[in-house]
């Protein structure tokens, strides 16, 4: 298995432009995670879905973030208009039912200027 | 609410030494615990998952146990090599939060030639 996948691995992008980071997890894998890691707060859980419901959202730190999953085998993370402080790195995870382990895709890095 | 520490923040030894990363948390009643590395601009390495009824797992020169009544997890690395180097992570799934997981700050390591 090719792991989990994420799209692009970079994006620089002008404060008020839309950014659109996309994933696609391990097939089989039932829930699929959204993380943010920055220096300042760690790794922050966004949103988390199940069987491609969204199960989780309180994590989603204002409206211009939105995430969504139309079928088992990707996911995007929307942020419009960007901002400066969505700076981060965005990790995208998938796990398989109740008892397995994560599986990070190696991130995007998104700076916002 | 759950909350994971891990000690120390930074830890420098010379290859070939063996040593211990430890991590608490303050709510025992965990569904499971997982150890994952971390390369700087790299994403998250699962090393180890060690469920609630467990109390150790190893995975080659690796060695995590648990031990939820005194809600402390250690990830012992033998015979450490400078490969070894990297920010080791501890993160904890409550067993009453859906699939969230709680992460550390990390212990970030390096491994001396």
């Amino acid at each position: 298995d090719a792991g989990v996948i994420q799209s692009p691995r970079h994006e620089v992008t002008e404060m008020g432009q839309e950014v659109t980071l996309r994933c696609k997890p391990i097939s089989g894998h039932d829930y699929l995670f959204w993380y943010r890691q920055t220096m300042m707060r760690g790794l922050e859980l966004l949103i988390y879905f199940n069987n491609n419901v969204p199960i989780d959202d309180s994590g989603m730190p204002e409206d211009r973030f939105s995430a969504k999953m139309p079928n088992a085998s990707f996911s995007t993370l929307k942020i419009q208009p960007s901002e400066p402080r969505d700076s981060a790195v965005y990790f995208c995870a998938s796990k398989e039912a109740q008892r397995g382990g994560y599986t990070f895709g190696s991130g995007t890095r998104l700076t916002v200027v | 609410k759950q909350e994971v520490t891990q000690i120390p923040a930074a830890l420098s030894v010379p290859e070939g030494e063996n040593l211990v990363l430890n991590c608490s948390f303050t709510d025992s009643a965990i569904y499971n615990l997982q150890w994952f590395r971390q390369d700087p601009g790299k994403g998250l390495t699962s090393l180890l998952l060690i469920q609630s009824s467990q109390r150790e797992q190893t995975s080659g020169r690796l060695n995590a146990s648990l031990d939820k009544s005194s809600g402390r997890s250690t990830l012992y690395i033998a015979a450490s090599q400078p490969g070894d180097s990297a920010t080791y992570l501890c993160a904890v799934r409550p067993s009453t939060s859906g699939s969230r997981l709680t992460f550390g700050e990390g212990t970030q390591l390096t491994v001396n030639p």
